[in-house]
Order: structure tokens, then sequence, then C-alpha cells
């Protein structure tokens, strides 16, 4: 099993780009998470999913933040127009919803927004 | 919206000392708790889940749990230097969703 991957692992953009990060989620896993990790603010659940459908965006910070998931193994975090505030680290994490068995979390994208 | 507190720490035990991290939780509810694991530019690791009061230990780790405190701790014994990392506390926040606590920087000095 190569657990959750994300893509990219660094990206640096400027101010008012769009930026896109990629999540592939562990097979089998009904559950994908958005979280977003900063020194000041620590760990921050933006959105989830079960089943490919949004249950939870209550965290996602405004509306130039969107997710989607067009299947089970693909999620993508947009963010158009990007800011410098924006820059974290973003993780996103699968789980199968089960009792016990918690998260898995990706690598990471390290958002560097200048 | 539920809180998780914890002590950010630095907590700064020597080696083969046992280190202690607590973390409090604001919802009487919450049934399950998590401990996870973050070295420095790493993604966090689940290294021990709890769900009954009193103690479930694993290796070196021991979790206890007091839901009538609302606390959750976490042992860790023979204190290693690979033990150096933050550790991080998370509670159920709603329908399979976890809310994390700021967590706790460990330092195991030799």
């Amino acid at each position: 099993d190569a657990g959750v991957i994300q893509s990219p692992r660094h990206e640096v953009t400027e101010m008012g780009q769009e930026v896109t990060l990629r999540c592939k989620p562990i097979s089998g896993h009904d559950y994908l998470f958005w979280y977003r990790q900063t020194m000041m603010r620590g760990l921050e659940l933006l959105i989830y999913f079960n089943n490919n459908v949004p249950i939870d965006d209550s965290g996602m910070p405004e509306d130039r933040f969107s997710a989607k998931m067009p299947n089970a193994s693909f999620s993508t975090l947009k963010i158009q127009p990007s800011e410098p505030r924006d820059s974290a680290v973003y993780f996103c994490a699968s789980s199968p919803g089960l009792r016990g068995y918690g998260y898995t979390f990706g690598s990471g994208t390290r958002l560097t927004v200048v | 919206q539920k809180e998780v507190e914890q002590n950010s720490g630095p907590l700064s035990v020597p080696e083969g000392a046992i280190a202690s991290l607590n973390c409090t939780y604001s919802d009487r509810v919450s049934q399950s708790f998590f401990w996870y694991r973050q070295y420095s530019g790493k993604s966090p690791e689940l290294i021990m889940s709890i769900y009954s009061n009193g103690d479930k230990e694993d290796g070196r780790f021991t979790a206890q749990l007091n839901k009538a405190s609302q606390y959750v701790s976490l042992l860790i014994r023979d204190s290693q230097p690979s033990d150096s990392a933050t550790y991080l506390c998370a509670v159920p926040g709603g329908y399979n969703k976890l809310i994390f606590g700021a967590g706790t920087r460990l330092a195991v000095h030799p």
C-alpha cells in the first residue's frame, strides 16, 4: 500500500495565481480530509468527503478555496486567487471511517505564496 | 466547537526517563481519543488510540483516559532521542472528523 499520496510536495507561487493541490487516498478508504497546518493555528480541518461527497466544508476559509473529489481515488484543493496568508502545509488524510483507525496522512504540500 | 488543549512545551526529559504528555478536552460525550506523533517537517502519524477509561499500553507507550476529568495522557517510558517530536492529541469533532490540539513538543536529551 503506497499510503496517501499528495502532489506537489512543495509549491511556490506568486500572489494572485491559482494553486491546485492533489491527493490520492488509500484504496478502500471512504473518507478524505483536507487539513491546513500553520505555526499559529495548528492543524485545521478545511473540508472532508465521504464516498466522494463533501460532508462538511465549514472550515474552508473563504470562497477562494474550493475542493473536489470526482472519484474515489482523487481529490483536489484549489486556491484562486492565492494570497500570502495562504502559505502553510496542506495535508490530505484518509480513513476507512471505522472506530479505532484514526487517519492516515499524506506527506503534505508546503505552499508558499510570495 | 470542541476544544482540545495541550501544553505547547517544549517538554524536556533526559534519555531513559518517563515523558508525560497531557491533553484536556471540552466535550463530555467524546468517546474515542487519538495520539499522533509528528516529526519536524513530516506528517502526523497515529501512535495510540483509546476509548475506555483506564490505561492502554503498547510497547513503551501508555495512553491514560479519565472521562470524568476530561483528560487523556500519553506516557512514554524509557524515552529515547528518537522520541523527540511534537505529540498531537485528537478527539472526534463530529461525524468521523477529528479535532487536533496544538501539540506538545517533546525533546529527549542524551
